[in-house]
């Protein structure tokens, strides 16, 4: 079984347009988080919301709207798109307190043209 | 910003060999994950270090958190094959009541050649 899926697992779109990823997890986790990771390889945390409920929010463009219907699930919406916004975007959950673990999705690629 | 600092970068070497991987930082954090992610996939955690000073096994991985809580170490001994992907640490920030924030260090790539 799956604990965290994402899709799509790859994403090619022009700039300007907007788009979705969806992440669903089926472990029960109270928390749940969107990472950037860039072409370094380095990843870095946008959002984290907590029951439904917002708690991180890192310094990331207002195109950027994170959205959870439920506990299980976190979607990601980018309006017009930018070549920057070329990326892996990861889902994540964890049960929410602070020393837990958190399960990571795939990922998506996300490729603006 | 609480960076984290990881090196090397990079690292090449040949099945049975040795390496330390450094993860520094002038931030306190109060605990730190070391992560390893392979091409297509997420991170997935190894281990968390929690008290300064500690030390922590996993088959032929050794993790260290530094007395301060500042800086941590991860030693591989008779690396194979499987051990390469990219290793990454993550502070862990205190203070939340939810969730955790980590911050992540650049990584590390290892490749182990046979």
């Amino acid at each position: 079984d799956t604990a965290v899926s994402q899709t799509p697992k790859y994403l090619v779109t022009q700039m300007g347009n907007d788009k979705s990823i969806k992440c669903e997890q089926n472990l029960g986790h109270d928390t749940m988080y969107w990472y950037k990771q860039d072409s370094k390889k380095f990843l870095k945390i946008m959002f984290s919301y907590n029951n439904k409920e917002l708690i991180i929010n890192e310094t990331v463009p207002n195109r950027f709207s994170p959205k959870s219907p439920d506990k299980a699930h976190l979607n990601l919406h980018i309006n017009s798109l930018e070549l920057g916004d070329s990326a892996v975007y990861f889902c994540a959950s964890s049960r929410g307190r602070r020393t837990d673990t958190q399960y990571f999705g795939p990922g998506t690629r996300l490729t603006v043209l | 910003t609480q960076l984290l600092e990881q090196s090397p970068q990079f690292l090449s070497i040949q099945e049975g060999e040795n390496l330390t991987v450094y993860c520094n930082s002038s931030s306190v954090f109060s605990s730190l994950q070391w992560y390893r992610q392979e091409p297509g996939e997420g991170p997935v955690l190894l281990v968390t270090v929690v008290t300064g000073g500690e030390v922590k096994k996993l088959k032929r991985l050794t993790f260290q958190f530094g007395d301060a809580r500042k800086d941590s170490s991860l030693h591989i001994t008779a690396a194979q094959p499987g051990d390469t992907g990219l290793y990454l640490c993550a502070g862990v920030r205190g203070g939340e009541t939810s969730g955790s924030r980590l911050t992540f260090g650049e990584g590390t790539q290892l490749t182990v050649n046979p």
